[in-house]
């Protein structure tokens, strides 16, 4: 089945303790992209990258650090975590190839910063 | 910097309506637009995908046409069904910069 599968769908954590957020896609993708969604402020990207080895800043990139280093995985480290970065997170992927094709997202992880 | 904004941002309606959602970008540069939806608690759910060259893109029920010149994206659900409740997002990509829209809450009643 084709699908993007984050890691873990739920977390709690410290403020500072570094962290992982995996995402992974089994379709192919060239395009992967990272996204917070918080109420009343909508969904906001995070970093993207269009290739391997190929990463760029979104709208709100600060605080956070991801890898391109494999086509299939694209994790989001937060190197020192606080609590505004207390969100409901979201990994996409599509194709790109000129154009992009329908945008792929998983099921979340919903992460809590104290 | 390009802001999507949609409205409205409820809508309640009864089973078997006609309704049209709205989509506005300041930018006309861009690739493409997607049409979400995301039922609570849940991903996001690409039901259209209009690139930059067409004009409109049709699914079932669902027809979203796009005017790039004004800015402008609409989504037209025939017939809506109590199944279609959810929040519907708009989001447009000017490279590989993704920009959405608030969403539109719908609620339809059986």
């Amino acid at each position: 089945e084709a699908q993007v599968t984050q890691n873990p769908r739920y977390l709690i954590t410290v403020t500072g303790k570094k962290l992982t957020v995996t995402c992974s896609q089994n379709m192919n993708h060239e395009y992967m992209s990272w996204y917070r969604q918080d109420p009343g402020l909508g969904l906001r990207q995070i970093y993207y990258s269009m290739n391997v080895e190929v990463t760029d800043k979104g709208d709100v990139p600060e605080g956070y650090k991801v890898s391109r280093k494999e086509k299939r995985n694209f994790p989001l480290i937060l190197e020192s975590p606080s609590p505004n970065q207390t969100s409901l997170y979201f990994c996409a992927s599509s194709f790109w190839t000129g154009n992009f094709s329908p945008l792929h997202f998983g099921n979340g992880t919903r992460l809590t910063v104290t | 910097k390009q802001e999507v904004t949609q409205i409205p941002a409820a809508l309640s309606v009864p089973e078997g309506e006609n309704l049209v959602l709205n989509c506005s970008f300041t930018d006309s540069a861009i690739y493409n637009l997607q049409w979400f939806r995301q039922d609570p608690g849940k991903g996001l759910t690409s039901l259209l995908l209009i690139q930059s060259s067409q004009r409109e893109q049709t699914s079932g029920r669902l027809n979203a046409s796009l005017d790039k010149s004004s800015g402008r994206s609409t989504l037209y659900i025939a017939a809506s069904q109590p199944g279609d409740s959810a929040t519907y997002l708009c989001a447009v990509s000017p490279e590989g910069d993704m920009r959405f829209g608030a969403g539109t809450r719908l609620t339809v009643k059986p």
